[in-house]
């Protein structure tokens, strides 16, 4: 099945550094969520983005929905031990209903 | 307020054989989807449902087949397991008449196929 492009495939940084990640896809999405999933556990939404140039912010996140509505990214910003675990970006497209599509996600990792 | 809850939590079946999960959706939701998360992948949407009916459906043989009960819950059948199969299989709800399309995910199914 489709799946969107997410990058970068994982990340290694220091506690207190910012983090960028992204995705991109060939088609027209009018939603776009970021999830984070811990081991053992499903995905739990972090931020949910409905319009086209949309900016939102969930305390040290912040997303944003690409004005070609083919993308979207996700910054973290002083990150934290807490924010290690797997982030992966949804869409959905206009002619999908509302199933998602998610992307292969980004495996973080914060050294103390 | 409990969440979705998902049972078995670990599973193992051998090849050819037939497995059901299952699936309790968070309460006041309606809408029950269903998804295969392979190792080190994204979610793959299998299929939705609503009302007691499939609305939607993923890019997935027959052999995969569903349900659901007047209470909202669902569950998931898999025929003739192949190796393949062998995934976390997670179940999302939501409440269909808002258009809230932020899912909440139950912990998953972990299916071994050996």
């Amino acid at each position: 099945g489709q799946q969107l492009n997410q990058s970068p495939q994982s990340m290694f940084i220091q506690e207190g550094e910012d983090v960028s990640m992204n995705c991109t896809s060939s088609s027209i999405f009018n939603t776009w969520l970021w999830y984070k999933q811990d081991p053992g556990e499903g995905p739990v939404l972090l931020i949910a983005l409905y319009k086209a140039g949309e900016l939102t912010s969930n305390g040290r996140l912040t997303a944003q929905f690409g004005i070609t509505r083919k993308d979207s990214f996700l910054n973290i910003s002083a990150s934290i031990p807490s924010d290690v675990g797997i982030y992966f970006c949804a869409g959905r497209e206009e002619t999908s209903g509302s199933r998602l599509t998610f992307g292969e996600g980004t495996q973080l990792t914060v050294n103390p | 307020d409990a969440g979705v809850t998902q049972s078995p939590t670990h599973l193992i079946k051998t090849r050819g054989q037939q497995v059901t999960l299952r699936c309790s959706p968070k309460s006041g939701h309606d809408t029950v989807s269903w998804y295969q998360q392979a190792l080190g992948q994204g979610p793959q949407f299998i299929f939705q449902y609503y009302e007691e009916e499939e609305r939607q459906r993923g890019n997935f043989p027959d052999r995969f087949s569903g349900h659901q009960f007047p209470n909202y819950s669902s569950e998931l059948n898999v025929n003739a397991l192949l190796l393949g199969d062998s995934a976390l299989y997670l179940c999302a709800s939501s409440l269909a008449l808002i258009g809230d399309y932020g899912y909440t995910f139950g912990s998953g199914t972990r299916l071994t196929v050996v």
